[in-house]
């Protein structure tokens, strides 16, 4: 099992600063690896995948790099609606599928 | 619109079996694996089943096999999920989800999410 670490747990930022947000793979994915973001009470929204290729209508403030073991979603400027918790997720080997543990991304 | 509609979630006893439903709709149903996710209270997204979409293909988290089965009706555009053996460690929201795609890799990265049904089990 592809075990998936998010770090930090919490992210306190101001609005309009810059968050950057970490997800660890135990063994190499890829690039095989999504973004959600969960506001409570809400579903959970595809923001990332394939590491870097924003979904459908997802704000070019949001971006997500790496490959491999290590990656980074990166949210440029923070706006409201942004604050909410993100988690990871890989695809790559499969089942089982894995998502990481999540950041919440809370208003400093 | 793709609209995901789950159902089936309530109050059981520990032991007991629940079937939960989601009823899909705005998309060719039977071209895409349906997945199974749920959420305990206050906590992460765990993955619990997928199926392929014929119907072929299941697979299962290891904390939910041979006690859970996922199954779908393509004509009724419906996924289910039968839960037997229910455990307290089965509460949870429990989300349908469409894949972008239809492979391997997109078949499991999840752009549509049904609102939920709520599992408890409790006595």
């Amino acid at each position: 099992e592809i075990v998936m670490t998010q770090s930090p747990a919490t992210l306190s930022v101001s609005p309009g600063e810059r968050a950057t947000l970490s997800c660890r793979a135990s063994q190499s994915i890829s690039s095989n690896l999504a973004w959600y973001q969960q506001k409570p009470g809400q579903t959970p929204r595809l923001l990332i995948y394939g590491a870097s290729t924003r979904a459908t209508g997802i704000p070019a403030r949001f971006s997500g790099s790496g490959s491999g073991t290590e990656f980074t979603l990166t949210i440029s400027s923070l706006q409201s609606e942004d604050f909410a918790v993100y988690y990871c997720q890989q695809y790559n080997n499969w089942p089982p599928l894995t998502f990481g543990g999540g950041t919440k991304v809370e208003i400093k | 619109e793709v609209q995901l509609l789950e159902s089936g979630g309530r109050l059981a006893q520990p032991g007991g079996s629940l079937r939960l439903s989601c009823a899909a709709s705005g998309f060719s149903f039977s071209t895409y694996a349906m997945t199974w996710v749920r959420q305990a209270p206050g906590k992460g997204l765990e993955w619990v089943s997928t199926i392929s979409g014929g119907g072929v293909g299941t697979y299962y988290a290891d904390s939910v096999k041979g006690r859970f089965s996922i199954s779908r009706d393509n004509p009724k555009n419906t996924l289910y999920l039968q839960m037997n053996s229910l455990r307290a460690e089965d509460t949870a929201v429990y989300y349908c989800a469409k894949g972008i795609g239809s492979d391997y890799y997109y078949s499991v990265t999840f752009d549509y999410w049904g609102q939920g049904t709520l599992v408890t089990v409790s006595s």
